[in-house]
Parts: C-alpha cells; structure tokens; sequence
C-alpha cells in the first residue's frame, strides 16, 4: 500500500543550485499535483497535470519546471534554488472523484 | 473560478467541547468538497467529501461536515473534542471528476484540557 511516494524527505541546497523533487503513485490517477506548504499560507498549487502527457501552471509556478514522465510519475525541477523557495513540498494524486492522495512531504531549506 | 475560504487561522476548544471549523466555497459548478487533516510532520489525509449525494457527510474520528448550497459553506463539526483532535484542517474544493483541487489556508485546532 504505497500510495504517493516522495523523494527525498530532507534536502539543503545553497543558492543557485539545483534539483529535482520525484514522485510516484501506485493507484493509477490521471491526474498529479506539486504544492508547497508555507506557514499562514495553507497549500499553494505549483503545477498539476490531468493527465499524462499535460502539465498546467498552478498559483506559484515561477522558479519551477515540472515533467510527467509516465503515469506513475511527476516530477519538479528547481534550476536555481532560492532562499524564497525555502519550503515544505508535497505531491499528490487525484481519483475520478478528486480525493487527493498525498505524499508524506519533502522539506527543503535553501541557504 | 473557484476557491474557498477558512474563517479563523486558529480555533481553541476544551476537551469534551463542540468542535466547528467554518468553510465557504466560490465554484461556479456544483462542487466537490473536501476535508483534510494534517497532523505535525505529516502529509494530509481524507476526512470526508461531499460528492452531490447527502449533503450531511459523515467522516472519520467522528467528524461531519454539511453541504449548504444556500450559503455555500461547508463547515466541519465534531459533538466532543478529544486530545487527538489537535491538528490542522484544511477544505478544498474541486469542480468535478479529474478537476484541479483548490485548498484553503487552514486551521490550526487547539484542544486545551
């Protein structure tokens, strides 16, 4: 029973580094979703995909890129880390009846 | 589009106190409705949703949440906090199958003893 799973779970980076967040679900949803999580924000949309081979911009898209490789994953690229994108980041899945599914979250600090 | 609004960023109930966490929703199709909790360190989880069929919705650890079109909310209650409780709640909304989900900001659920 994976259901949503993220890598890593803790990452440092330094300004202007990069790196991509992985995810991947095990329950066949169309559609996946990035978030980050600030505090007094609520979760914020970064990208979402509806479906596999789709990707849309959410609310808070700047500084990311995002790929849908295949069904199962969706990933999220930040080419040049910024202090701003200091964060907690989720991943989820999305059923036919839009019951989100989550991943347990990485969090990143960028220095 | 659409969107929805939590009133109250924190709420403090004593153990044994009625628990009610307020949620109004914009969709400009009738919804699908959501809550979530998120304990600490945790990604969120399903407490309920609200699909179009009864609009009491019945969910885990003893939460309801009820469907007023009327006044387009969607608050979730609990008869008696418990300790457990504590957590952050969050409602979303979507407007249908395969559509993109929309969160709110939040509460934070205190429960004092």
């Amino acid at each position: 029973n994976a259901g949503v799973t993220q890598t890593p779970k803790f990452q440092v980076l330094k300004t202007g580094q990069s790196m991509t967040l992985q995810c991947a679900q095990d329950m066949n949803h169309n559609s996946m979703y990035w978030y980050r999580q600030d505090p007094g924000m609520g979760l914020r949309l970064i990208y979402y995909s509806a479906s596999e081979g789709t990707t849309d911009k959410g609310e808070v898209p700047n500084g990311y890129n995002v790929s849908r490789l295949n069904k199962r994953e969706f990933s999220l690229r930040l080419e040049s880390a910024a202090p701003s994108q200091t964060s907690v980041y989720f991943c989820a899945s999305t059923s036919f009846e839009v019951e989100a599914f989550f991943g347990q979250g990485t969090r990143l600090t960028v220095v | 589009a659409q969107s929805v609004t939590q009133l109250g960023s924190h709420v403090s109930v004593s153990e044994g106190a009625l628990v009610l966490l307020r949620c109004n929703y914009s969709s400009s199709v009738p919804p699908y409705l959501f809550w979530y909790v998120q304990y600490p360190n945790q990604g969120l989880q399903l407490l309920l949703k609200y699909t179009s069929a009864a609009t009491l919705v019945k969910g885990i650890n003893g939460f309801e949440a009820e469907f007023k079109k009327s006044e387009t909310s969607f608050h979730l209650t609990k008869p008696s906090a418990h300790m457990s409780d504590a957590a952050e709640y969050f409602c979303a909304v979507a407007s249908g199958g395969y559509q993109k989900v929309t969160f709110g900001t939040g509460t934070k659920l205190q429960v004092i003893p």
